[in-house]
This record gives structure tokens, C-alpha cells and sequence, in this order.
């Protein structure tokens, strides 16, 4: 499978727990985007980048949130003390710029914290 | 501040109907426009887009228009299928290099009766 692979696809957590997730994005696309979606809603953006440089973060993405794409291949997203409004569908998406920029999204990791 | 209204939240229609989903945008500076279908437990995916020097885009039998004036853009589906059941969402983007985030509306359920 060539599209945007995520993992795990569910993780279950309790409160204060930290968790961390991993997008691998189309191989050649240089943009990595990550959303939050909560059920009945469309995604809320979180943060993107553009090979290792993260350019926007939202203000959503609280400083619990961390985000990294060290080689600009692979993402991290982490959680750090988790609370139970961060129990979402967490997606990644993955965009070539140079090709017109239309986004390709993972499957997603649905969080459940206890 | 960048915002999607979409509208209706739910709409049922016969097989074989047209059904119309709209959406306004809040920002004047957004140029690019994307539609996702999301069935129930996968990841969106893009099905039709527009950009802001084109007024309309037919594939098949989805179309889109877009009224940049008037900031609307909507979705058409003609001779509606069991197969077009699920949530749509319009979304709006600046494509410029560095602000090229996705803003989602919240989402139309549509439901195509036997």
C-alpha cells in the first residue's frame, strides 16, 4: 500500500497517560499535515509541515502537544498528560507542493482516554 | 477568523434525485476548494475540487460551482446511488506556500433512500 499509513490505528489510554502516534506520508510528498476530528465534525487542523520544518501550528495544538518530522519522512505526534477532551480521531495527511497540493489522508489513530 | 459553514447537516433523498450541498467561506483570500467524502469508519477522501479562477467543475455526475464573489461554493450529485450514503465535507484553503491548512465545515450526512 503506497497511500499515508498511520499507528496504531486505536489506543486507549488513562487520564495523564502520555501517548504518541506515527504518520508515514506518501514517500514523495513534502508537506505532512495533522487534524483532529471529533465525532459528528469535520477535521480541525493541528500543525503541518514542509519537510523538517513545522510552519503553522495551531492554537488548538496546546503546549501538552508536540509535534516532529526529524528527516522529513515520518511524523510523531505526542500527547503529553492526556485529558479526556483529547479523545479524537487523529488524522495525517500528506501533500506534494510542487503537484497542486491536494492532501491524502491516513486512516487515522482513534484515542480514547479513560 | 477562517471559518466553513456548511449546510444542511443531514439530507435524504431518493435514489435516482439530485441532492445539493452548500458551504460559505469567511475568508476572501482562500483560492482553493476541496470536497471529501467520508464513509463511516475510513479516512476522507478527496472526490472533486475547485480553484478559484474556475466557476465550475463537473466529473461524472458530481459537479461543483463556486461564486467567489458571493464567497458560496456548493456540490452537486445527480442520479444519486446507495453507494454516495455518507458524510460529505467542503473545505477552503489559501494555496499559498506557507498557508496552505485545510479549514473543514462540519459536515453534511447524506443518507440515499431505496
Amino acid at each position: 500500500d503506497t497511500g499515508v499509513s498511520q499507528d496504531p490505528r486505536h489506543k486507549i489510554t488513562k487520564r495523564g497517560q502520555n501517548v504518541t502516534f506515527r504518520c508515514d506520508p506518501i514517500s514523495e510528498h513534502n508537506r505532512l499535515y495533522w487534524y483532529r476530528q471529533t465525532l459528528g465534525q469535520g477535521p480541525e487542523f493541528l500543525t503541518y509541515f514542509q519537510n523538517e520544518a513545522q510552519l503553522e501550528k495551531s492554537r488548538l495544538l496546546s503546549d501538552r502537544f508536540s509535534a516532529e518530522r526529524p528527516k522529513g519522512s515520518f511524523s510523531t505526534l505526542e500527547i503529553q498528560r492526556t485529558e479526556q477532551g483529547d479523545s479524537a480521531m487523529y488524522l495525517c495527511a500528506s501533500s506534494l507542493a510542487e503537484a497542486g497540493g491536494e492532501q491524502y489522508f491516513g486512516p487515522g489513530t482513534r484515542l480514547t482516554v479513560t | 477568523g477562517e471559518n466553513v459553514e456548511q449546510h444542511p447537516s443531514t439530507l435524504s433523498v431518493q435514489e435516482g434525485d439530485s441532492a445539493v450541498i452548500k458551504c460559505t467561506y469567511s475568508d476572501s483570500a482562500s483560492n482553493y476548494f476541496p470536497w471529501y467524502k467520508q464513509e463511516l469508519g475510513k479516512r476522507p477522501q478527496l472526490i472533486i475540487d475547485i480553484r478559484s479562477n474556475v466557476g465550475e467543475k463537473k466529473d461524472q455526475r458530481i459537479a461543483v460551482t463556486l461564486n467567489k464573489t458571493a464567497k458560496h461554493f456548493s456540490l452537486h450529485i445527480t442520479e444519486t446511488q446507495p453507494e454516495d450514503s455518507a458524510v460529505y465535507f467542503c473545505a477552503a484553503s489559501k494555496r499559498v506556500s506557507s498557508a496552505s491548512k485545510i479549514i473543514f465545515g462540519s459536515g453534511t450526512r447524506l443518507s440515499i433512500r431505496p
